[in-house]
């Protein structure tokens, strides 16, 4: 079946630096791609979205890379602060109906 | 403007009760989805709610139901419950034709 996953449980890295979270997915008819960060005790909140016509875009501090050949997508993240420490998880609807799939996430903890 | 709400924050319930929660969507909006939460998991999605019929549903057995009102809020009602039952249930709200679903800061349901 379809699945979105991602590489790391845990990413553990300096403040200040940046930040790259990986994600691969299955489905290649996927055309359209969330990043979410869940903070300890909130629900999921939305960072950035990419369609799969475009191959980056770019947020606040934020950059959001899609392979289509090899159906992986990350998610960097510039001058990584504190308030950044979250988990992460890249989303993929379902067909067209916005069931998403989300893959298991990666833990972000930054170091001060 | 008010974000998704849910109610209540916490529950705990024994083994073989039944429990609804509940979920108000942001304003503007008339879809509700509910996903369910292992701990250290991503979101599973439940089921999707429109026009107070359900449109689409995972792989959830009958035991959970739902249910949407015409002020497009929408409970979650589940019978049963086993211990596997815990976890955190989110209500996520989007438009029709949008893209992006906007996540409650969940129910963290407890079974014992």
């Amino acid at each position: 079946g379809e699945s979105v996953g991602l590489h790391l449980p845990t990413l553990s890295v300096q403040e200040g630096d940046n930040s790259i979270i990986n994600c691969a997915y299955s489905n290649s008819a996927s055309d359209y791609f969330i990043w979410y960060k869940q903070e300890s005790g909130k629900g999921p909140q939305f960072i950035i979205d990419i369609r799969s016509n475009m191959d980056k875009r770019q947020g606040q501090r934020v950059t959001v890379l899609l392979n289509k050949t090899v159906k992986h997508l990350s998610l960097q993240i510039a001058a990584t602060q504190p308030g950044d420490s979250a988990v992460y998880f890249c989303a993929a609807p379902r067909d067209s109906s916005y069931k998403l799939i989300f893959g298991s996430g990666t833990r972000l903890l930054v170091r001060p | 403007d008010a974000g998704v709400t849910q109610s209540p924050t916490h529950l705990i319930k024994t083994r073989g009760q039944q429990v609804t929660l509940r979920c108000s969507p942001k304003s503007g909006h008339d879809t509700v989805s509910w996903y369910q939460q292992a701990l250290g998991q991503g979101p599973q999605f439940i089921f999707q709610y429109y026009e107070e019929e359900e449109r689409q549903r995972g792989n959830f057995p009958d035991r959970f139901s739902g249910h949407q009102f015409p002020n497009y809020s929408s409970e979650l009602n589940v019978n049963a419950l086993l211990l596997g039952d815990s976890a955190l249930y989110l209500c996520a709200s989007s438009r029709l034709a949008g893209s992006e679903q906007y996540f409650g800061p969940g129910t963290r349901l407890t079974v014992t």
